[in-house]
Parts: C-alpha cells; sequence; structure tokens
C-alpha cells in the first residue's frame, strides 16, 4: 500500500460545479503539499499545509493530522481548472513522498 | 528570475548511451533534487543535493549519477540508458536544505526522455 493514497483517480466535472480531491497518508508527517500539474507537463505549488485550513481564489486545501486526510476544494470550477493534482507529504528530513495524482477534466 | 531550467525538453536514447540532464536555478535555494515521474506512480526521488558539494540518494538512484559543483546546477547523469529509463524527469529545488517539508517546492518544465 502506498504511503500517499489519493481519489479519484479521475474526475470530470462540469463547468461552475464545486470539486474535492482527497489524500490519506499512512505515516506521521510534518506537512503536506498540494500541486497543480498543467497539461503541458509543468508542475507548480499550491498549497504547503501543517495545520487547518488556507484559502487561495477559487482553492481551499484542509487537514486533518489525527484522521491522516487532507481535502483540496476548487468552488466554482472552470475548464481551466483541468489538471493533475497532486498531494505529497514531508516526514521532515530532506524528502517528499508523491501521491499518484487525479486528474481532473472540467467540461463548459 | 528564470526559475529552475532543464534542458533538453526531449530526447531520444538508443540503449547503452550516456547523457547528462541539465538543471539550473538563479533563484539561490540550497536544495535541489531529480524525480522522475512514469505513468501509474507518484514522483520517485532519484538523487538530491543540500548544499554545493553534497549529494545523496534518493529512493531510485540506480543508473544515475549527480554532482553539484555550484549552488546553480545539478547536472543528472545517465551512465548507461536503458529501458526503463524512458520517463519523464523533474528537477526542482526549494530555498533551504533543512524544513524541505515545510518549504515550497520549484519544479522545472521536466524533461521526457525515450531509450530505445
Amino acid at each position: 500500500k502506498n504511503e500517499v493514497e489519493q481519489s479519484p483517480q479521475n474526475l470530470t466535472a462540469q463547468e461552475g460545479e464545486f470539486i474535492t480531491i482527497n489524500c490519506s497518508y499512512s505515516v506521521g508527517i510534518s506537512a503536506l503539499h498540494w500541486l497543480q500539474q498543467h497539461p503541458g507537463g509543468g508542475i507548480v505549488s499550491l498549497f504547503m499545509l501543517s495545520s487547518g485550513k488556507k484559502k487561495h481564489g477559487r482553492l481551499i486545501a484542509t487537514i486533518n493530522i489525527q484522521e491522516k486526510h487532507s481535502s483540496l476544494h476548487i468552488t466554482a470550477s472552470h475548464p481551466r481548472d483541468s489538471a493533475v493534482y497532486i498531494c505529497a507529504v514531508g516526514k521532515g528530513g530532506s524528502r517528499l513522498t508523491f501521491g499518484e495524482g487525479t486528474q481532473l477534466t472540467v467540461n463548459p | 528570475n528564470a526559475g529552475v531550467t532543464q534542458t533538453p525538453k526531449f530526447q531520444v536514447l538508443k540503449t547503452g548511451q550516456s547523457m547528462t540532464l541539465q538543471c539550473a536555478q538563479d533563484m539561490n535555494h540550497e536544495y535541489m533534487s531529480w524525480y522522475r515521474q512514469d505513468p501509474g506512480m507518484g514522483l520517485r526521488l532519484i538523487h538530491y543535493s543540500v548544499g554545493a558539494g553534497i549529494t545523496d540518494q534518493g529512493e531510485v538512484p540506480n543508473g544515475y549519477n549527480v554532482s553539484r559543483s555550484t549552488t546553480e546546477d545539478f547536472p543528472l547523469r545517465l551512465l548507461s540508458a536503458a529501458p526503463s529509463q524512458t520517463s519523464v524527469y523533474f528537477c526542482a529545488s526549494s530555498i533551504t536544505a533543512t524544513g524541505v517539508s515545510y518549504n515550497e517546492q520549484f519544479f522545472g518544465p521536466g524533461t521526457r526522455l525515450t531509450v530505445l
């Protein structure tokens, strides 16, 4: 079993829908990252969380340390949100462990 | 700032050939790393560096060499390419080596490598 599990693997939504992507992990962590990989392949960092909740525009990330679970929400989804969303955890030290990613497609 | 740059963007090799993937960053970041991305798998760490002159192995280091002679550059060498090394390779950096968990990661655009 992977240390970091994301669900769903694939998600198709209509423009305007509220979207939730989940990340569960099986180890104690220092922090959790959400990343976005564009269709062209580039990867950008969206959030780093160690507790609670963060918001940036239409994106909201939450983490529950006790339940070892994080969610990424997208409100009022738009076709430009179509991308792969990747969860990664840091356990301290010099490494991150990555989930397989969730492919999101938002149709107009 | 150019951020993290990688060259080449695409490369095709024959089995047994060697090559170097280039990575450079202009943000004066201490920490640099190389990942490979394969279908159905998360990014996997190949090698990383916590500063000039210091490198260490990641999760999948076999068949790859690295060096870090300057803060800016972190090349990845394939010694004798194999079809199993067909993948997309990403270089990444972050500001400090301590507390990598807490630092924003900056990724290069990737190199798509095919080994025939």
